[in-house]
């Protein structure tokens, strides 16, 4: 069965650090998306990706965050300054299409910021 | 808002006992609502989802959800539990009129199943 693929599976930063989260999604999917849960906290949506684009994107997603398809099988989250707040477990999920269609998700990678 | 509540931290059931695991939701609209299954170290995994028709859905693993309109609810069941069965369960929603695709979630119910 294919499956969305992040690595790395734990990344551990220093505080003020830029750190890229990569994923693969599945190879035939068009829409991606990031989550990220802070321990003990709901799954809570970042951003939503298509045609290059970001679809929409929660008041999480501020300037610090970027996302980019650098090639046709990569999506990346960026974090250019690292908060200690930013600390949480991120998911990568992608979708056939739009609303309804079921997205299915990544391992997630832990993010430690120090 | 949109906002999705799971009531229980936690759900204990006996191997072979029906299990419930429960969800209510508020969103505009009719809603779009799926549940998720993780299991340690692995993503989450789509078991189910309700869109329209039929208000009893069944999924993946023999589980099925009952979707109740006038109670804004969509509980998770299970005729019979297996200790497999043991994961962190999410419920999920996401607007009719949300392009973006952004699900919300509950804060997860963990279900332990004991032999």
């Amino acid at each position: 069965e294919p499956e969305v693929t992040q690595t790395p599976s734990h990344q551990v930063t220093q505080m003020g650090q830029e750190v890229i989260l990569r994923c693969v999604p599945i190879s035939n999917h068009l829409y991606f998306y990031w989550y990220r849960q802070i321990l003990g906290q709901k799954v809570e949506f970042l951003v939503s990706f298509y045609n290059n684009e970001i679809s929409e994107k929660s008041e999480i997603f501020d300037d610090q965050f970027s996302v980019e398809r650098p090639d046709g099988s990569n999506f990346t989250l960026k974090i250019r300054s690292t908060k200690l707040e930013d600390s949480a477990m991120y998911f990568c999920a992608s979708s056939a299409g739009p609303g309804v269609n079921i997205q299915y998700f990544g391992a997630g990678t832990r993010l430690s910021v120090l | 808002a949109q906002s999705v509540a799971q009531p229980e931290d936690q759900v204990n059931v006996a191997e072979g006992n029906p299990l419930t695991v429960k969800c209510t939701y508020s969103v505009s609209g009719n809603p779009y609502l799926f549940w998720y299954v993780q299991y340690p170290n692995r993503g989450l995994q789509f078991l189910l989802k309700y869109i329209t028709g039929d208000n009893l859905v069944k999924g993946s693993y023999g589980f099925e959800a009952e979707f109740n309109k006038s109670q804004t609810s969509f509980h998770l069941k299970k005729p019979s539990a297996l200790v497999s069965d043991s994961a962190l369960y999410f419920c999920a929603v996401r607007g009719l009129y949300n392009q973006g695709g952004k699900l919300i979630f509950g804060q997860g119910t963990e279900l332990s199943v004991k032999p």
